[in-house]
């Protein structure tokens, strides 16, 4: 299995509050991603990364923001989180970034009450 | 975008049966087309996948088969096992590259 740890696996949060998902990675790959995944919608991309301090939006980036200061680390930040934030978050990492094997962590549930 | 359409969204089988499941695009530029499957509780894994410079490939009991003219893909189970049962998708690596884009899933189940 490819070396990607989430942390936390599980989660419940206020409406309100600023949450935290940190997807760490040991195989050097250049590319992370968040994804969201949503009963009906299968998984949408959140944000991506292509370096260190470099990252873009997906298509569904509106109330997150992310980080990288480090290869391996890629943080997701809810600044306030809200009901329909409440999903099943995913890390991925990949090589190259194109037309190869993307590798997932095993996900996040977050649950915002 | 570059939208990935999957159907069908839930697929129920009987043990030994073969199971489809197509995915549909729009960008002329896709040349890596992946399958992923999950398991629940896990993360997708990625299972099997075909470039564009060929038509089938298999591996064991599955097979993905490319038409890029009519820009569709598809898997294909054959001899479906329980441990088949799991969500199933369809992705693409956007025409530009760096964004990976799901289909919306197949839920497949293997009943006895």
């Amino acid at each position: 299995d490819a070396g990607i740890t989430q942390s936390p696996r599980h989660k419940v949060t206020e409406t309100g509050t600023p949450v935290t998902l940190r997807c760490h990675q040991t195989e050097n790959h250049r590319y992370m991603y968040w994804y969201r995944q949503d009963p009906g919608h299968g998984l949408r991309l959140i944000h991506y990364s292509y370096g260190v301090k470099d990252t873009d939006k997906g298509e569904v980036s509106d109330g997150y923001s992310v980080s990288r200061s480090k290869t391996e680390d890629f943080l997701l930040t809810l600044e306030s989180a809200t009901s329909s934030q409440t999903s099943v978050y995913f890390c991925a990492i990949s090589d190259t970034g194109r037309d190869t094997e993307a590798f997932f962590g095993q996900g996040t549930r977050l649950t915002v009450v | 975008g570059e939208n990935v359409e999957q159907h069908p969204s839930t697929l129920s089988v009987q043990e030994g049966d073969s199971a489809v499941i197509k995915c549909t695009y729009s960008d002329s530029a896709s040349n890596y087309f992946p399958w992923y499957k999950q398991e629940l509780g896990k993360g997708p894994q990625l299972i099997i996948d075909i470039r564009s410079n060929v038509g089938e490939k298999k591996d064991q009991r599955i097979a993905v088969t490319l038409n890029k003219t009519a820009k569709h893909f598809s898997l294909h189970i054959t001899e479906t096992q329980p441990e088949d049962s799991a969500v199933y998708f369809c992705a693409l690596w956007r025409g530009g590259g760096n964004k990976l884009t799901f289909g919306t899933g197949t839920q497949l189940k293997v009943e006895l």
